[in-house]
């Protein structure tokens, strides 16, 4: 069966430090790969999907960037933080882009102070 | 513009029927899904309807009509488990979900 890892799960930085979230799926081939961010009276927000190695698409400037190194590996970065990225990040991943099931990561919680 | 409403909270009583409303408007559609998440957790799957019609699933059943841009999740034989948020998302064009800010559902005894 297929399952989706990432960490940390809770995590709290100072302002200006850098940011590494992974996110790792087993039991299945070529996922399609996103990062969503959900902040605090906010509702889900892509940040990132990949339906590749190496194929990254952004879907909000900011402050972030994304990696695919990996089939089924997910990396969400940062090189300093602001505290405007304070949320809840949640992994996910999909058979079908769009058209199917999002299976979530469990979150990292991320506080910048 | 890509716009999904949900109203932000809900009380209901356990034992009884609860109806999530969404409206939605995008760019191109894809099927439109309900995710259950509790506090602090990821969310869910609950369904998926790409078709006008009822979708049933045990206690919970999910509608859609695409000319009125109109879902709801309905929830029945309410239990105090079923105390989460409630995310409706569509799926446009681009092919990515946009979830709306979700429906805060409190069951009470």
């Amino acid at each position: 069966s297929q399952t989706i890892h990432q960490w940390p799960a809770t995590l709290v930085q100072p302002v200006g430090s850098p940011l590494s979230l992974e996110c790792t799926v087993e039991g299945t081939s070529n996922p399609n790969l996103y990062w969503y961010r959900q902040a605090a009276g906010r509702g889900l927000q892509l940040l990132f999907y990949s339906v590749g190695i190496g194929q990254i698409s952004s879907e909000v400037p900011q402050n972030l960037s994304a990696s695919r190194p990996q089939d089924r590996q997910f990396i969400l970065s940062s090189k300093k933080l602001l505290l405007s990225d304070s949320g809840f990040y949640l992994c996910a991943w999909s058979v079908l882009v769009g058209a199917g099931e999002l299976f979530f990561g469990e979150g990292s919680r991320l506080t910048v102070l | 513009g890509q716009n999904i409403d949900q109203p932000t909270e809900m009380t209901a009583t356990e034992g009884a029927i609860v109806q999530i409303n969404c409206t939605y408007q995008t760019s191109g559609f894809n099927g439109l899904f309900w995710y259950q998440q509790h506090a602090g957790e990821a969310p869910t799957f609950l369904s998926y309807n790409v078709l006008d019609g009822l979708e049933e699933k045990g206690r919970f059943s999910s509608f859609l009509s695409r000319s009125k841009g109109y879902s709801y999740l309905l929830l029945k034989e309410l239990q105090m488990k079923d105390s989460a948020s409630y995310l409706c998302a569509v799926s446009g064009s681009q092919g990515n979900l946009i979830f709306g800010k979700g429906t805060k559902l409190s069951v009470k005894p």
